[in-house]
């Protein structure tokens, strides 16, 4: 039974590109979480999504970036027109069902480096 | 919205010593309390957890301890291995809303063969 899985796990983006991190929960997991990870700093939550809804996405940024979790597939978040203060690691959390019922499971992360 | 402060931020050992890290939060309805360790280029991994209606729990040796009034937390490692180092963070569960966790700042845990 694979875990969280994301890929790609280290991403290089040029300003001004777009960069897609992709998240597939673990096997039976309808939440997805998204945590951005700065150097030196904790986890900031960015949004909780369930299948085909946002259902908190407080911690994200009201511009350039966005995310999903389409029905098939895997859960997507997407950073357009990256600047260098987006680097750093993304993590991908999923759960059964609401926390603390259900305890989180991450990934091992997507690191983006922007230059 | 929550908030929870996390010290120190760095701590070194001896092996074989205890390691405490302390949490405190600000909202008093948060009734969730979980523990993530953070090895290097890996994912948290949640290590232990408590809930508000316990005030102590232990895994081997490992324990968290909860004090509502003072609205903090702790957790302990006794007898540290230098498998033991990597960074842990502490989390508190919002009251409300959808329930997000809110993460402490971390703490970066050395322990010196």
């Amino acid at each position: 039974n694979a875990g969280v899985m994301q890929n790609p796990r280290h991403l290089v983006r040029r300003r001004g590109q777009e960069a897609r991190l992709r998240c597939s929960p673990m096997k039976g997991h309808s939440h997805v979480y998204w945590y951005r990870q700065l150097p030196e700093e904790g986890l900031k939550f960015m949004v909780y999504l369930q299948k085909e809804n946002i259902i908190d996405e407080s911690g994200m940024p009201k511009e350039r970036f966005s995310a999903e979790f389409p029905k098939e597939g895997p859960s997507i978040l997407r950073i357009q027109q990256v600047v260098r203060g987006d680097s750093a690691a993304y993590f991908c959390a999923s759960s059964s069902g609401t926390v603390p019922d259900y305890g989180y499971t991450f990934g091992s992360g997507t690191r983006l480096t922007v230059v | 919205g929550e908030n929870v402060e996390q010290h120190p931020s760095t701590l070194s050992v001896q092996e074989g010593d205890s390691a405490v890290i302390k949490c405190t939060y600000s909202d008093s309805a948060s009734n969730y309390f979980p523990w993530y360790k953070q090895e290097l280029g890996k994912g948290p991994q949640l290590i232990i957890d408590i809930r508000s209606n316990v005030g102590e729990k232990k895994d081997q040796r490992i324990a968290v301890t909860l004090n509502k009034t003072a609205k903090h937390f702790s957790l302990h490692i006794t007898e540290t291995q230098p498998e033991d180092s990597a960074v842990y963070f502490c989390a508190a569960r919002a009251s409300g809303g959808s329930y997000i966790p809110t993460f402490g700042r971390g703490t970066s845990l050395i322990v010196h063969p």
